[in-house]
């Protein structure tokens, strides 16, 4: 069962930021926060991952409250190529074997 | 991803037929997966390997198998298809990188069984 949630869609001007909210209130320890996105049925691609610091890569920064119960996915600068379904998963770090639960996720729409 | 890849893209058969998708990744890592994604669902895992020869079941292993031969190479087979295998089918490899592992996902294969 998927242990966190998203709202079902969101808007955003292109070249602004979108920022994608996640809810993960029942996640423990040793659980990271993945996110992922998947763009009109092609393979699902990952964004970014961390487990209680800030992370930030060439695609996306995360920020994590410090109790660990949310998070934002932020896209700096949103392209209409962004627009997609995004995934946020919360994942213990070395389970190596067990799916990762994909829920309903975030249809982004950046609107031009 | 070019990473990975999976062939054929898009495949059409019939009840009752022996399919194979492939899988071929050049990124090197050792553990791969083959996962469903039925409409308004999420992906549900097949089979994975953690390296060659090692096979394991997923949770819906029920009327696929899977060869993995070769570090780069992971093959799912439907041996009598059904129109409920009817789905996108997707690879994917992982690696631990110390701080959790990450899935990197082939672009899909989309089955129609009629």
């Amino acid at each position: 069962d998927a242990k966190t949630t998203q709202p079902t869609s969101m808007d955003c001007a292109e070249g602004r930021a979108a920022n994608l909210p996640c809810n993960h209130s029942t996640i423990s320890g040793n659980e990271y926060v993945y996110w992922y996105r998947q763009i009109h049925s092609q393979g699902p691609q990952y964004i970014i991952h961390g487990l209680k610091n800030n992370e930030t890569n060439e695609m996306a920064s995360l920020i994590i409250t410090e109790d660990r119960k949310s998070s934002t996915l932020i896209l700096p600068h949103a392209t209409l190529r962004d627009t997609a379904v995004y995934y946020c998963i919360v994942r213990v770090a070395e389970n190596y074997g067990q799916n990762f639960v994909f829920g309903p996720g975030t249809r982004l729409s950046v609107l031009p | 991803d070019a990473d990975v890849t999976q062939t054929p893209r898009n495949r059409i058969t019939k009840t009752g037929k022996r399919i194979m998708l492939e899988c071929s990744q050049t990124k090197g890592h050792d553990r791969m997966y083959w996962y469903r994604q039925d409409p308004g669902l999420g992906l549900r895992l097949i089979y994975y390997s953690f390296d060659v020869k090692d096979i394991n079941k997923g949770e819906i292993s029920d009327g696929y198998s899977v060869s993995r031969q070769a570090q780069a190479k992971f093959s799912l087979s439907l041996e009598s298809a059904i129109p409920n295998q009817t789905a996108l089918y997707f690879c994917a490899t992982s690696v631990g990188q110390g701080k959790g592992e990450t899935q990197y996902f082939g672009p899909g294969t989309r089955l129609l069984v009629l």
